[in-house]
């Protein structure tokens, strides 16, 4: 089964609009994180924002908010404002086992590659 | 610099050869990783290293791929008897921790083509 689906392959936005790209995991450790990453055309993978699973509040970063829904164990990217230079490949991944420190590497899923439209 | 740096950016060979991938964590990170991309795909965990305990290598596809992390430092990754499915770009991550909240941060990567 997998880990970490991603729904939306591709999506268009305009520029100046919002984007919600879904992310939905699965796991019954009761202790994670969330990872967003973008990987634009030229590969580079640049971290973008974090969410622990016993986070109170839900992350935000600059442009960047995570809309985590435990229950429904959904952790969509809002992207506000989109520009231009958010046209790239976006990346949600998880690390299980936080709470032993356990664990270490990212499951990933398959991406949504987002196009800003001028 | 201050990123993790890989090299070489881009390999070819011809298949059955053994390759060497390297990678440079940024300095003080403790854990580093590799992965591999295949074209259009996500990323596929390989080998995990933290200081010094034992690495994780649950990721790794077979036999044929082993890594050493040297002084703490520096990693190889080792492809031996490439095959044409090995083809992809393999990225190295380093990260403060490897634990937590702490984030990955990724090299640019290497292009292997198997021939």
């Amino acid at each position: 089964a997998q880990k970490i689906t991603q729904t939306q392959p591709g999506m268009f936005v305009q520029e100046k609009e919002a984007v919600t790209l879904d992310c939905t995991y699965d796991t019954s450790d009761p202790s994670y994180g969330l990872f967003w990453y973008k990987q634009p055309s030229s590969g580079e993978m640049i971290f973008l924002i974090y969410q622990g699973s016993y986070d109170q509040q839900n992350a935000t970063e600059g442009r960047y908010s995570l809309n985590f829904q435990k229950a429904r164990k959904s952790a969509n990217l809002v992207i506000s404002a989109s520009q231009l230079g958010d046209s790239a490949m976006y990346f949600c991944a998880m690390r299980e086992g936080l709470i032993y420190n356990q664990g270490g590497k990212l499951i990933f899923g398959q991406g949504t590659e987002l196009s800003v439209k001028p | 610099g201050a990123g993790v740096s890989q090299s070489p950016s881009n390999k070819v060979t011809e298949k059955g050869k053994d390759v060497e991938l390297r990678c440079d964590p940024i300095s003080g990170h403790t854990a580093l990783y590799w992965y591999r991309q295949s074209l259009g795909q996500g990323l596929e965990f390989l080998i995990y290293f933290q200081g010094n305990s034992a690495p994780d290598k649950s990721g790794l596809p077979s036999d044929r791929f082993s890594a050493e992390r040297t002084g703490g430092s520096v990693s190889t990754l080792t492809i031996q008897r490439t095959q044409q499915e090995d083809s992809a770009v393999y990225l190295c991550a380093s990260s403060l921790v490897g634990q937590g909240s702490s984030p990955q941060h990724f090299g640019d990567g290497t292009r292997l083509s198997i021939l």
